[in-house]
């Protein structure tokens, strides 16, 4: 089993769409979670992060963390044509580790 | 505000080559990172340092060598390039907030595009 996974996509939207993308981890000891922006050819950007259960809102983007399910999801709302990039799932553990663990991505493509 | 800058942004080598790929940070940053990501895959860790003189393995080390000597350089040293080792490098640093915990929240580098015939 993979420590971070998400579907490959693409996932396709239309404009003004709410995109939902999902990523689910298997290491219990997680504790911060991380969703990244690639667009094509270029290097990751941080977009939301998230340390505790619930939902936390910025902007159009919502993290949606539950940890007794081991899953991570992020929410754009009023998905526009330029949300169209890879999203990057990214894990850590708590404390003194370190390591941070990304998924595969999910290509998202929304469409006038 | 250079943020991390890495060096070259493309190179081609040949197998049984050697050759570093430099990073290096302007924002004091205590962790850094090296990542190889292959055509529409996601990231692999490769090498990561929690300060100078401090490294430890990812999940993709073989290959690779690193070394922190001070805080703002991470280079990647490739020793009898490969075939397998054509990639796109990405080096990333990150900073701590209360009691030194690392947030995690990566900047990354434009990265390296690495070719080996």
């Amino acid at each position: 089993q993979k420590e971070v996974e998400q579907n490959s996509g693409p996932l396709s939207v239309p404009e003004g769409a709410i995109a939902s993308l999902n990523c689910t981890y298997s290491d219990r000891g997680s504790q911060s979670f991380f969703w990244y922006r690639q667009y094509s050819g270029k290097s990751p950007e941080l977009i939301m992060s998230i340390y505790s259960n619930g939902d936390k809102e910025d902007g159009r983007f919502t993290a949606q963390l539950n940890k007794a399910s081991q899953y991570v999801s992020l929410l754009i709302r009023d998905s526009q044509p330029s949300d169209s990039a890879t999203y990057l799932c990214a894990v850590k553990r708590s404390g003194g580790y370190n390591k941070l663990i990304f998924g595969a991505g999910t290509r998202l493509a929304v469409h006038p | 505000n250079a943020g991390v800058t890495q060096t070259p942004k493309f190179r081609i080598l040949k197998i049984g080559q050697s050759m570093t790929l430099q990073c290096t940070q302007d924002m004091n940053h205590n962790y850094m990172y090296w990542y190889r990501q292959d055509p529409g895959m996601g990231l692999k860790l490769i090498y990561y340092s929690v300060g100078a003189g401090i490294t430890d393995k990812g999940e993709v080390p073989n290959g690779y060598n690193v070394s922190r000597s001070t805080t703002e350089d991470f280079p990647l040293r490739l020793e009898l390039a490969a075939p397998s080792q054509t990639s796109v490098y990405f080096c990333a640093s990150s900073y701590s907030r209360d009691r030194g915990i690392n947030t995690g929240e990566l900047f990354f580098g434009e990265g390296s595009r690495l070719t080996v015939l």
